[in-house]
């Protein structure tokens, strides 16, 4: 099956600094690539989405970008705000409806 | 429009003790996911339904988890009995099953500690 891995596990930086977020996936049949925010007893809210037939996509302060050779993802955030604070999780899946695999998770804290 | 429904939020219960937590998913939603959220982890798939059909429960302990979605809209996962591992959050999300741009919405979750 699909194996996520995620770095770094945590991530701390100055309001106004960016923030990058790495995935990196096993299963080669995965097309579709979520980033989802998690705030404290919350549950996790989509805040972008690639899928393999796109290398980068961008809305306003995220981006994220996709290898799919190398089997690798990112997640860029620029000018960060303290709100931006949470835990941040990619994940992978063969489409968007079927079983999202789950990295480990970002804690990101921004600085004021 | 409202998000995805889950009750209760929180639920303190001993072990051996049988428990149902409730999902109702976003209106015009058919396909539903119950996932299993330990603490520092990612969520992690236990079932998938498009309408009323379970497709995907590989992931489900089926010796003392149990799920159904009767009339294809509202769900409900028992353990029964719970264990003191089965102690996480879990995740209701929906999506529109349409195939493209089918993106999974999630509810707040349900809490779960056993004692």
């Amino acid at each position: 099956g699909e194996n996520v891995e995620q770095h770094p596990s945590t991530l701390s930086v100055q309001e106004g600094d960016s923030a990058v977020i790495k995935c990196t996936y096993s299963d080669s049949a995965s097309n579709y690539f979520p980033w989802y925010k998690q705030e404290l007893g919350k549950g996790p809210q989509l805040i972008i989405d690639i899928r393999s037939n796109v290398g980068e996509k961008k809305d306003q302060r995220i981006a994220v970008t996709l290898n799919k050779t190398a089997k690798h993802f990112s997640l860029h955030i620029t000018e960060t705000q303290p709100e931006d604070s949470a835990v941040y999780f990619c994940a992978a899946s063969e489409t968007s409806g079927s079983r999202l695999t789950f990295g480990e998770g970002t804690q990101l804290t921004v600085n004021p | 429009e409202a998000g995805v429904v889950q009750s209760p939020r929180y639920k303190i219960i001993e072990k051996k003790q049988p428990v149902a937590f409730w999902c109702n998913p976003i209106s015009g939603h058919n396909t539903l996911y119950w996932y299993l959220q330990n603490l520092g982890q990612g969520p992690e798939l236990l079932i998938r339904y498009e309408n009323e059909e379970a497709v995907d429960d590989s992931q489900l302990p089926k010796d003392r988890f149990s799920a159904e979605r009767l009339k294809g809209v509202d769900s409900t996962l028992k353990i029964q009995p719970a264990e003191l591992g089965d102690s996480a959050v879990y995740l209701c999300a929906s999506s529109s099953g349409t195939g493209f741009e089918d993106t999974q919405y999630f509810g707040p979750g349900t809490r779960l500690t056993v004692l």
